[in-house]
């Protein structure tokens, strides 16, 4: 099975810190995500990467950066934490192959930022 | 924007019965779908996909159904049992690309004993 790993189930940090949330995939997977969930929102994608050291924006980059020096490990940043990044963090991984792949998700990480 | 939606935001049966749930989509160039299963305090977990050019596909007492002229979704879900009680979304691949998915907000599935 998958393997997706997330190092912190729940998170609290201060306005301003600069938090790091890894993520570690076991299944050799090119494609890594990072999502984030809110109610009423669904997931909406943040950034992902297709490759080491490759990073494409999602759809709400604004406030994140990410980090990919390994293929297995893939790690979100908040630069200065704000309040409105509280929330559930996802992470994902899903292989290149021909044609379309399923994502497979960690178990998330919410972090509350005070 | 175009995006995934859902029918109903809450679907509740009793155990035993068959389940269906529902998903609109509007991109017509989307040729991938997935449904989701995501229980509380875990990630979303993957329950079976399609590829546009099959109207249905079955799994283990899962079955899904795509209806490209309506563009509509349905995972049905046999003999329903407590522990399918979760939240379903399902995620369709925005367009064409072949990694970048757009998720539905979910439908909650309670299962009554």
């Amino acid at each position: 099975d998958v393997k997706v790993t997330q190092s912190s189930r729940y998170l609290v940090k201060r306005t301003g810190e600069k938090v790091f949330l890894e993520c570690v995939q076991d299944m050799d997977h090119e494609n890594m995500f990072w999502y984030r969930q809110d109610p009423g929102l669904g997931l909406r994608l943040i950034y992902f990467s297709y490759d080491v050291k490759m990073k494409e924006k999602g759809d709400i980059p604004e406030g994140y950066s990410v980090s990919r020096e390994k293929k297995e490990r893939f790690s979100l940043i908040l630069e200065s934490a704000s309040t409105n990044q509280t929330s559930m963090y996802l992470c994902a991984s899903s292989p290149r192959g021909v044609g379309n792949q399923p994502q497979h998700f960690g178990d998330g990480t919410r972090l509350s930022i005070l | 924007g175009e995006s995934v939606g859902l029918h109903l935001p809450t679907l509740s049966v009793q155990e035993g019965d068959n389940s269906i749930i529902n998903c609109a989509y509007s991109n017509s160039a989307s040729d991938y779908f997935i449904w989701y299963k995501q229980e509380s305090g875990k990630g979303p977990q993957f329950i079976i996909d399609i590829r546009s050019n099959m109207d249905k596909r079955q799994g283990q007492r899962v079955t899904v159904l795509l209806n490209k002229t309506v563009k509509h979704l349905s995972l049905q879900i046999a003999a329903t049992q407590p522990g399918d009680s979760a939240v379903y979304f399902c995620a369709e691949n925005s367009g064409g690309s072949n990694y970048k998915l757009t998720f539905g907000k979910g439908t909650l599935l309670t299962v009554n004993p």
